[in-house]
Order: structure tokens, then sequence, then C-alpha cells
């Protein structure tokens, strides 16, 4: 398996923009999670699913944000309007099921300037 | 709210020696704790995940403990080499807040040939 995929993987862009964040779970895995990492805060979980369902959103930042899950297979969290302070590295999780552990993608730099 | 801290924040150490890495969290009530790899701008490594009823789990030269009373957790790597320097994450999965990680902000370590 190729593990969890992100793109892009570096993204640089003008204040007011949209961004679009993209990810593929491992497949099988009935959970997928969104994790914003800064130096300031850490790593911080945004968003979780279960089964292609939003269980957990209390980590989204404001209604700038959002995030779906169309499929099994496919994953997108976007800002809109984007903001300086939304800079950070945000990672994609997936992991089989239970209480097990997750398995991260390599993570999508986002510049914002 | 979970909190976890991880002491100390960054380690240098000479090539061969063994070491400790500290985790505390300040909510008992868990299902599990995992430590994580994370290299320069990539992605994070699950190394071992430990049960809430476990108290330790080893993994080569790793061994991890889990003291869910005190709420403390060790990472010990035996012989460190060059190939170790990374930041090291310890992340906590509560048993009343679903399915999502608290992460700690890590220790940076460097081993120096």
């Amino acid at each position: 398996d190729a593990g969890v995929i992100q793109s892009p993987r570096h993204e640089v862009t003008e204040m007011g923009q949209e961004v679009t964040l993209r990810c593929k779970p491992i497949s099988g895995h009935d959970y997928l999670f969104w994790y914003r990492q800064t130096m300031m805060r850490g790593l911080e979980l945004l968003i979780y699913f279960n089964n292609n369902v939003p269980i957990d959103d209390s980590g989204m930042p404001e209604d700038r944000f959002s995030a779906k899950m169309p499929n099994a297979s496919f994953s997108t969290l976007k800002i809109q309007p984007s903001e300086p302070r939304d800079s950070a590295v945000y990672f994609c999780a997936s992991r089989p099921g239970g209480h097990e552990t997750q398995y991260f993608g390599p993570g999508t730099r986002l510049l914002v300037l | 709210k979970q909190e976890v801290t991880q002491i100390p924040a960054a380690l240098s150490v000479p090539e061969g020696e063994n070491l400790v890495l500290n985790c505390s969290f300040t909510d008992s009530a868990i299902y599990n704790l995992q430590w994580f790899r994370q290299d320069p701008g990539k992605g994070l490594t699950s190394l071992l995940l430990i049960q809430s009823s476990q108290r330790e789990q080893t993994s080569g030269r790793l061994n991890a403990s889990l003291d869910k009373s005190s709420g403390r957790s060790t990472l010990y790597i035996a012989a460190s080499q060059p190939g170790d320097s990374a930041t090291y994450l310890c992340a906590v999965e509560n048993s009343n807040s679903g399915y999502a990680l608290n992460f700690g902000k890590g220790t940076s370590l460097l081993v120096t040939p």
C-alpha cells in the first residue's frame, strides 16, 4: 500500500484566496483525521470522519474551514478565504478502526502571504 | 481538557548513549498512549502503542512504559545512533473524547557521531 497520500505537498497563496487540500487514506481504513501543526500550538485535531461521516469538528477554527469526505478514498479540507494565520502544516491520517494506531500522510505545507 | 507535556523540549547526546524521553498527561482516563517519530519535513511514523491495560511495549532498541495512574510515560532508546535524530511525539487517546489524539509538543533529539 502507498500509505496516506496528500496533495499538494506545498502551497503558497495570497490572503483571501481559496485553498483546497486533498487526502487519500489507506484502503480499508474506516477513520480519517485532519490535523494542523504549528510551532506555537503543536499538532491539533481539526476534524475526523468515520465511514465518511464527520464525527467531531470541534477543532475546526472557524467557518472559513470546511471538510468533506465524499467517498471512502478521498477527503478535502478547504479554507475560504485564507489568512496568513492559517499558515501551517496540515496532516491527514487514517486508521483501520477501533483504538489502533494512526497512519499519517507527509503533510501539506501551506503558506498564506 | 487533556494536557500532554513532554520534557525535555530538546536533547543532544553523543552516539552510543542510552536516553529517556518523558511524557506526562493530566487525565488518566485514556484508551492508549502512542509514541511517534517525526523527521524534518516529513509526516509522523508510529513507533509504539501502549494500551491502557499494558505497562510497556518494546520494539528493537525502543522501550516505552506507561503508568496511567500517575499520568506518565517514558520512551527509552538504547545505544543511540545518529539515525535516531528526529522529533519524538507522545500522543494520548482519551476514553471520553472519541478517537482523537492529544499530542505533546515533542522532544527534538540530536545524536552526534
